[in-house]
């Protein structure tokens, strides 16, 4: 069983709205949390990165989210642009071997004009 | 600075063959991390390399192996090449610190198909 789980498999949202996709991990110990954007054909680019004690953090408009007691985050996307339209991949990291890596699916994020 | 480079970028080939692969990291950085990429498993990792030592190994057969060099690019080899083993190698390069901020930085994949 995969140990990080993401929600919605896929979206579709209009240009200028906003979105949010979750990401509920059963990784323990629990080192960071990381979101990735993948556009088609390119590698993944890094846009957050939280450790146990951060709670939120932002990215020009991609906002993560944090809670570690329930083992869930969420990635906040505001006012959606076409450039958004990517892959969304949560990636979650053990404290004993932060390279060990476990990842999400991904969220298939496309944004219509 | 340049980014993480990868070559080749795509590559074909056939049943039992064997193929290597390589991965250029961004100057400074010492630690290398393998991928591979499919559609039904999403992002599933190899190994890591950190100052020519193998320092992480994912859950993955014997086939799959790798090195890097002083200069700390990477090479990774996947021997009998098997029709499953189609997919997406990403490499991505880090300073390697193991702190929980350790920014790793992709490459543009290999795009690998078995025959």
């Amino acid at each position: 069983k995969n140990q990080v789980e993401q929600s919605p498999q896929s979206l579709i949202i209009l240009e200028g709205k906003n979105c949010t996709l979750q990401c509920n991990y059963t990784v323990s110990p629990f080192s960071n949390l990381r979101w990735y954007k993948q556009d088609t054909g390119r590698g993944p680019v890094s846009l957050t990165i939280m450790t146990f004690s951060e709670n939120t953090k932002s990215n020009r408009r991609y906002t993560a989210t944090l809670d570690a007691d329930t083992k869930q985050s969420s990635l906040h996307i505001t006012a959606s642009q076409l450039s958004d339209s990517a892959s969304y991949i949560c990636v979650v990291s053990e404290s004993r071997n932060d390279y060990k890596l476990s990842f999400g699916a991904g969220t298939t994020v496309t944004v219509r004009a | 600075k340049a980014g993480v480079t990868q070559t080749p970028r795509y590559l074909i080939k056939t049943r039992g063959q064997q193929v290597t692969l390589s991965c250029s990291p961004i100057s400074g950085h010492r630690s290398v991390s393998w991928y591979q990429q499919t559609p039904g498993q999403g992002l599933q990792f190899l190994f890591e390399y950190f100052s020519e030592t193998q320092r992480n190994k994912g859950n993955f057969p014997g086939r799959f192996s790798g090195r890097q060099f002083s200069n700390s690019r990477s090479e990774m080899n996947v021997s009998t090449l098997e029709l499953g083993d189609s997919a997406l190698y990403l490499c991505a390069s880090s300073l390697g610190l193991g702190s929980g901020t350790d920014t790793q930085y992709f490459g543009p994949g290999t795009r690998l198909t078995v025959l």
